[in-house]
């Protein structure tokens, strides 16, 4: 049973649109939430990544909201790019890492 | 940042043959290492989760006696695939801990894609 459920599967947006890519979990226990970025054959790389007692963090383009009373985090990314194309995986941490299904980010120029 | 290296970036076997991959902390030391499975368009799945200097602790599901863990060292983790099969072809990941004080920050490999024939 997969204890982060991330939406959507897939998006497009347009260059220069905002993506936004949202998590939910169940495990109070989680106190780590990190976003990973996949591009295709590769390992994922860590982008953006926010703790419980903090509702947002930004990081040049890329901004987490977290909301601890719904057990809610989402990823925007502002001013899509080309480049930003590729997987996106949300995370959260107790003991080891939750990853959530993944979502596939097409930015078209 | 820090960087997780991985041996081979590819491998193609025939069925019953092993495999051995390489995981290793280039510049950091790594108490605790990991080891990912993911297949095409789906998530990392955990494997199991190894420790220096002791018996790896494998996921429901995962067969020990199939996937050998060894972590000899603090920047070094070898995952052995024996008797390969078809259905064992993946792509498999590592990524390590920085017992340095970074906190819960993992690094991750760029992985292995293990075809078996």
């Amino acid at each position: 049973q997969q204890q982060v459920k991330q939406s959507p599967q897939s998006l497009i947006v347009q260059k220069g649109g905002i993506s936004i890519i949202n998590c939910a979990y169940e495990n109070t226990a989680f106190d780590y939430f990190p976003w990973y970025q996949q591009f295709p054959g590769k390992g994922p790389a860590l982008l953006i990544a926010i703790r419980p007692d903090v509702s947002e963090k930004k990081e040049g383009r890329f901004t987490i909201s977290f909301n601890k009373s719904a057990k809610q985090f989402s990823l925007h990314i502002m001013d899509s790019q080309p480049g930003d194309s590729a997987t996106y995986f949300c995370a959260s941490l107790d003991y080891k890492l939750s990853f959530g299904a993944g979502t596939t980010v097409t930015v078209r120029a | 940042g820090a960087v997780v290296s991985q041996h081979p970036s590819w491998v193609i076997c025939k069925s019953g043959t092993s495999v051995k991959i390489e995981c290793r902390s280039l510049d950091f030391q790594a108490t605790t290492m990991f080891w990912y499975r993911q297949f095409p368009k789906q998530s990392l799945m955990l494997m199991a989760t190894s420790n220096e200097g002791s018996k790896a602790t494998y996921e429901q599901g995962v067969e020990k006696d199939k996937f050998l863990i060894n972590h000899a060292s603090l920047t070094l983790s070898t995952l052995t695939v024996t008797s390969a099969h078809p259905e064992d072809s993946s792509f498999y990941i590592c990524s390590a801990r920085d017992t340095s004080g970074r906190g819960h920050e993992q690094f991750f490999g760029p992985g292995t894609r293990l075809t078996v024939l």
